[in-house]
């Protein structure tokens, strides 16, 4: 199993841009996340996904959007780029959300900086 | 609204020594705690998951700890080798299916 992949690595952007984060994992979890972790912080919640059509948002969804279209993939959108979404991505997934199956498996992370 | 914190931000030691990286979260409220390891440019590695239900959870020479009612959690660390250099994060899941991390420790552990 390759576990949870993303691509691309790095990625600059120009303010104004779009972009998608391709997000994909072979483990056949339901649930996905998407996470950003700025310097010295922790991981803040932007989306996440308890199955394929089903999304809600994180602690911080503004400027994003994703869709769930099938189980292994789990695409963030950027829409009009702004510095302050310069940021390491992560994507990860879990099986369900209890007990020990609630593990949640991680990506490699997207490193993106919007200038 | 959930705060996690950890302490210290950073901490070196020589190899073999054993220690305790702390964790502390404000609302007791939670489904579980766990910690993770992350290396520097990789993304995060589950090390351990604790119920709320459980007092602790032991992987080799890990073993962490959890009293949920005083809001703390503790990642003791065996015999430390330079291999264990890493980032180590706690992240607690309340409601609504959000984990909420802390800042993490950021270990050395020198020949």
């Amino acid at each position: 199993n390759a576990g949870v992949t993303q691509t691309p690595k790095f990625r600059i952007l120009k303010i104004g841009q779009s972009m998608t984060l391709q997000c994909t994992q072979d483990m056949n979890h339901n649930y996905m996340y998407w996470y950003r972790q700025d310097p010295g912080m922790g991981l803040k919640l932007i989306y996440y996904s308890v199955g394929a059509g089903i999304t809600d948002k994180g602690e911080v969804p503004n400027g994003y959007n994703v869709s769930r279209s099938t189980t292994e993939d789990f695409p963030l959108r950027l829409e009009l780029a702004a510095p302050s979404q310069t940021s390491v991505y992560f994507c990860a997934s879990s099986r369900t959300d209890r007990g020990q199956r609630d593990t949640q498996y991680f990506g490699p992370g997207t490193r993106l900086t919007v200038l | 609204k959930q705060e996690v914190t950890q302490i210290p931000a950073a901490l070196s030691v020589p190899e073999g020594e054993n220690l305790v990286l702390n964790c502390s979260f404000t609302d007791s409220a939670i489904y579980n705690l766990q910690w993770f390891r992350q290396d520097p440019g990789k993304g995060l590695t589950s090390l351990l998951l604790i119920q709320s239900s459980q007092r602790e959870q032991t992987s080799g020479r890990l073993n962490a700890s959890l009293d949920k009612s005083s809001g703390r959690s503790t990642l003791y660390i065996a015999a430390s080798q330079p291999g264990d250099s890493a980032t180590y994060l706690c992240a607690v899941k309340g409601g609504g299916n959000k984990l909420t991390f802390g800042t993490g420790t950021q270990l050395k552990v020198e020949l």
